[in-house]
């Protein structure tokens, strides 16, 4: 079962910004929490990843909850080259390195 | 940055007949590698993961003497659907673990006719 829990789809306008929300609850003091997005027919591509603090790169930001049991990707600018499946995923477990994958979240953005 | 090739990027196959997918890490050593498959409007399912110079470890339902996987160097794993029938139609991944996370190659669409 996967670890972590995100809604099955959004919209967004393009140009604003899009917020999506992810719950690990069950995620251990050590694991990171990383986000992925896949585009139609190709792999998944790394946005970002963090443990405890916030995280921002030129993709996107990070928010994780003081407790770390939920976090939000933040695209700050959506454009129509950002619709995409966007996974939240922890590892199995902090003994092993396989990935947790769940069902991800639809972003839609639209012009 | 990391980058992992993968090929071919689509393939199609006569049902009975094996096909090989080649998975590389260009820049970087992967300590570990995995393969996943995954079907139309659905998340990736991993399949298997291994690591270099030892036996694949596969997920349960997973036949490891259909999907043959070798992991010969730290840069290169490769999967090989044997005696591929329709059913294995199927987009699949891998990914490789190493110093800059996980990098993920670009799929490979097998269509078996």
């Amino acid at each position: 079962d996967a670890k972590t829990t995100q809604p099955p789809s959004m919209d967004c306008a393009e140009g604003r910004a899009a917020n999506l929300p992810c719950n690990h609850s069950t995620i251990s003091g050590n694991e990171y929490v990383y986000w992925y997005r896949q585009i139609h027919s190709q792999g998944p591509q790394y946005i970002i990843h963090g443990l405890k603090n916030n995280e921002t790169n030129e993709m996107a930001s990070l928010i994780i909850t003081e407790d770390r049991k939920s976090s939000t990707l933040i695209l700050p600018h959506a454009t129509l080259r950002d619709t995409a499946v966007y996974y939240c995923i922890v590892r199995v477990s902090i003994n092993d390195y396989k990935l947790s994958f769940g069902a991800g979240t639809t972003v839609t953005v639209r012009a | 940055g990391a980058v992992v090739s993968q090929h071919p990027s689509r393939v199609i196959c006569k049902s009975g007949t094996s096909v090989k997918i080649e998975c590389r890490s260009l820049d970087f050593q992967a300590t570990t590698m995995f393969w996943y498959r995954q079907f139309p409007k659905q998340s990736l399912m991993l399949m298997a993961t291994s690591n270099e110079g030892s036996k694949a470890t596969y997920e349960q339902g997973v036949e490891k003497d259909k999907f043959l996987i070798n992991h010969a160097s730290l840069t290169l794993s490769t999967l090989t659907v044997t005696s591929a029938h329709p059913e294995d139609s199927s987009f699949y991944i891998c990914s490789a673990s190493g110093q800059y996370g996980y990098t993920f190659g670009s799929g490979t669409r097998l269509t078996v006719v």
